[in-house]
């Protein structure tokens, strides 16, 4: 069963515009963390943001937002401003226990327009 | 921050050829490191779980004697695709654990391989 899953193969945003990512998770597990990456054209990976599964608030990291609904099992990543180096593949990725490995969704690629 | 390098970062073969990729944690000792596969547009896919000492846990459908993965060392892990095959052709991408702060996970730079 899938774990993760990203419902937008894409998504265009105009330059300086907030855009959300949606993402919605399976688990049973009351213990798990939440991660987004971006995925340039280079293909590095690059962490983004982390929600843990206790957390109160919802995690923030400059440009960066996570809308966490643990009720919902939803945890989408808004990106404020958008800048054309925003451009790139956006994964939602889970771990559930400690010690598992990450799990990602299938991405949404984002392109931002001038 | 943690880094994780891979060596190297693109690699053509012929087929039948065997291909040796590099995963190291620079600054750090992974007792854990993880290899994905990238088909191009599409997710990462686990493929293995390595831990230094031991023997890989490979996921289910991932053939263990075509992708083998040796984890010497704590700073050290490497994937060797053996008798590769165009189908083989894809981003080869190294995670190393590090089970302090939020992280967890550092990736490495990930390595193209075509099978020509």
């Amino acid at each position: 069963a899938q774990k993760i899953t990203q419902t937008q193969p894409g998504m265009f945003v105009q330059e300086k515009e907030a855009v959300t990512l949606d993402c919605t998770y399976d688990t049973s597990d009351p213990s798990y963390g939440l991660f987004w990456y971006k995925q340039p054209s280079s293909g590095e990976m690059i962490f983004l943001i982390y929600q843990g599964s206790y957390d109160q608030q919802n995690a923030t990291e400059g440009r960066y937002s996570l809308n966490f609904q643990k009720a919902r099992k939803s945890a989408n990543l808004v990106i404020s401003a958008s800048q054309l180096g925003d451009s790139a593949m956006y994964f939602c990725a889970m771990r559930e226990a400690r010690n598992t490995p990450l799990v990602f969704g299938k991405g949404t690629r984002l392109s931002v327009i001038a | 921050g943690a880094v994780v390098s891979q060596h190297p970062s693109w690699v053509i073969c012929k087929s039948g050829t065997s291909v040796k990729i590099e995963c190291r944690s620079l600054d750090f000792q992974a007792t854990t490191m993880f290899w994905y596969r990238q088909f191009p547009k599409q997710s990462l896919m686990l493929m293995a779980t390595s831990n230094e000492g031991s023997k890989a846990t490979y996921e289910q459908g991932v053939e263990k004697d075509k992708f083998l993965i040796n984890h010497a060392s704590l700073t050290l892990s490497t994937l060797t695709v053996t008798s590769a095959h165009p189908e083989d052709s894809s981003f080869y991408i190294c995670s190393a654990r590090l089970l302090a702060g939020v992280v967890e996970q550092y990736f490495g730079p990930g390595t193209r391989l075509t099978v020509t």
